[in-house]
């Protein structure tokens, strides 16, 4: 099972931030939190990922929470070209990814 | 385009056929993955491999699958006897088998059993 829940879908309009959230509250001290998504019949995209700190690239924030029980994905300007199934997984060197359901975001004009 | 590439991108089959699909990892990458997907969703682990060693295999992988990784380069995903359950999208990734264990993956190979 996933050691991660998410939201099944949320909304977002086009231009404005997208907040994607994700509990994993048994996460271990050495597993990191990333983030994939997924745009309809293409093979899952990486985003970004981070163990303890806050952490910004060209693509998105993420934000863990100071007891790293949970963490939010920010697409800060949102674009219909974001709409996609967003995964959240926790996991440690040599472990396998543990995909659940994810959030399908619809951004919408 | 991550580097991972996938071949074929979608193949029909009847039931009872064999069929191989193989996969180019990033080049650098030790770590090879087989995901499977089915509608709806997220991706299942199968198999991973360290250079050319197998070295965890999911329940799911079911004895008519078997996977390869000749000189740790590409690798072969052949199912034998295929039913129709194995319809389902076939992802590849790669990772550098360090710390921080980024998987990057292929656009995968949809696969229909008639």
């Amino acid at each position: 099972d996933a050691k991660t829940t998410q939201p099944p879908s949320m909304d977002c309009a086009e231009g404005r931030a997208a907040n994607l959230p994700c509990n994993h509250s048994t996460i271990s001290g050495n597993e990191y939190v990333y983030w994939y998504r997924q745009i309809h019949s293409q093979g899952p995209q990486y985003i970004i990922h981070g163990l303890k700190n806050n952490e910004t690239n060209e693509m998105a924030s993420l934000i863990i929470t100071e007891d790293r029980k949970s963490s939010t994905l920010i697409l800060p300007h949102a674009t219909l070209r974001d709409t996609a199934v967003y995964y959240c997984i926790v996991s440690s060197y040599g472990q396998n990814f543990v995909f659940g359901p994810g959030t399908r975001l619809s951004v919408l004009p | 385009d991550t580097g991972v590439s996938q071949d074929p991108r979608h193949k029909i089959t009847k039931r009872g056929q064999n069929v191989t699909f193989r996969c180019d990892p990033i080049s650098e990458h030790n770590r090879l993955y087989w995901y499977r997907q089915t509608l709806g969703q997220g991706p299942e682990f199968l198999t991973y491999f360290q250079n050319e060693a197998q070295l965890e295999k999911s329940r799911l992988l079911s004895d008519r699958f078997s996977a390869e990784r000749p000189k740790g380069s590409f690798s072969t995903l052949e199912i034998q006897r295929t039913e129709q359950g194995d319809s389902a999208m076939y992802l590849c990734a790669s990772s550098q088998g360090r710390e921080q264990e980024t998987q990057y993956f292929g656009p995968g190979t949809r696969l229909l059993v008639l």
